[in-house]
C-alpha cells in the first residue's frame, strides 16, 4: 500500500498566520495517464470531510484562494495564508492513484 | 444538489454483520463510482471499497473477504455489508462519490460491542 506521511500531526496557529502542511507518499503518485491524483480534504468539527483541492493544485469551487496546493511525484504541500477561524479542523491528504486508495494521518489545525 | 445519506444500526455485536445503506439524491449511481470510507477513533481514515457505474466492485485488500458493496439502482441506493465484525471495526462510516471525494454523507457512527 502507498503510505501517506503527513506532517505535522498538529498545528497551533494565530488568526492571520500562514501555515503549511506536508504530505509525502511512499511511491510516485503520477498515474499512467500523466495526472497526479492527490487531493486535500478538511474535516471541521462535527462535520463530514470536504474536499478543498483535487489533483494537487485545483481549488474546489467556493474555496478561498488563501488555500494553495503544490507538489509533484511524492512530495506535496498545502499552504493556508492568513488563517481564519473557519479553517480550523483536521486536514487530510488522500491519493487515488494506486489501489488501495490511502489517506495521510491527518493534521489538526487549532487556535493558539 | 447532490446529497448522500447513510443509515443503519449504530451498535453491532462482535462476530455479527454490519449493514449500512447510502441513499443518493441529485445524481444517478449508474454514473460515477460510489464507495465507503471509515474514520476510526483518532484520525485514521480508511477507504473500504466502491461500486462503479456498471456495478463492478473494488475492495481494500485489508478487508479481505469480509466486505461486500451492492446497489439498488431503482432506489438509487448502495449498500455496505461487513461480516464478522470485531471491536476494531468501531468507526464512523461515510459514503462518498469517488474517486475524487466530491460529495460525502454525514456519516454514521457504528460501535461494535457486546
Amino acid at each position: 500500500d502507498v503510505v501517506m506521511t503527513q506532517t505535522p500531526p498538529s498545528l497551533s496557529v494565530a488568526i492571520g498566520q500562514s501555515v503549511s502542511i506536508s504530505c509525502k507518499s511512499s511511491q510516485s503518485l503520477v498515474y499512467s495517464d500523466g495526472k497526479t491524483y492527490l487531493h486535500w480534504l478538511l474535516q471541521s468539527s462535527g462535520r463530514s470531510p470536504k474536499r478543498l483541492i483535487y489533483q494537487v493544485s485545483n481549488l474546489d469551487s467556493g474555496v478561498p484562494d488563501r488555500f494553495s496546493g503544490t507538489g509533484s511525484q511524492k512530495d506535496f504541500t498545502l499552504k493556508i495564508s492568513r488563517v481564519e477561524a473557519k479553517d480550523l479542523g483536521v486536514y487530510y491528504c488522500a491519493q487515488t492513484t494506486h489501489f488501495p486508495w490511502t489517506f495521510g494521518g491527518g493534521t489538526k489545525l487549532e487556535l493558539k | 444538489e447532490v446529497q448522500l445519506q447513510e443509515s443503519g444500526p449504530g451498535l453491532v455485536k462482535p462476530s455479527q454483520s454490519l449493514s449500512l445503506t447510502c441513499s443518493v439524491t441529485g445524481y444517478s449511481i449508474t454514473s460515477n463510482y460510489w464507495g465507503w470510507i471509515r474514520k476510526f477513533p483518532g484520525n485514521k481514515m480508511e477507504w473500504m471499497g466502491y461500486i462503479s457505474y456498471s456495478g463492478s466492485t473494488s475492495y481494500n485488500p485489508s478487508l479481505k473477504s469480509r466486505i461486500s458493496i451492492t446497489r439498488d439502482t431503482s432506489k438509487n441506493q448502495f449498500f455496505l455489508q461487513l461480516n464478522s465484525v470485531t471491536t476494531e471495526d468501531t468507526a464512523t462510516y461515510y459514503c462518498a462519490d469517488l474517486p475524487f471525494f466530491d460529495y460525502w454523507g454525514q456519516g454514521v457512527m457504528v460501535t461494535v460491542s457486546s
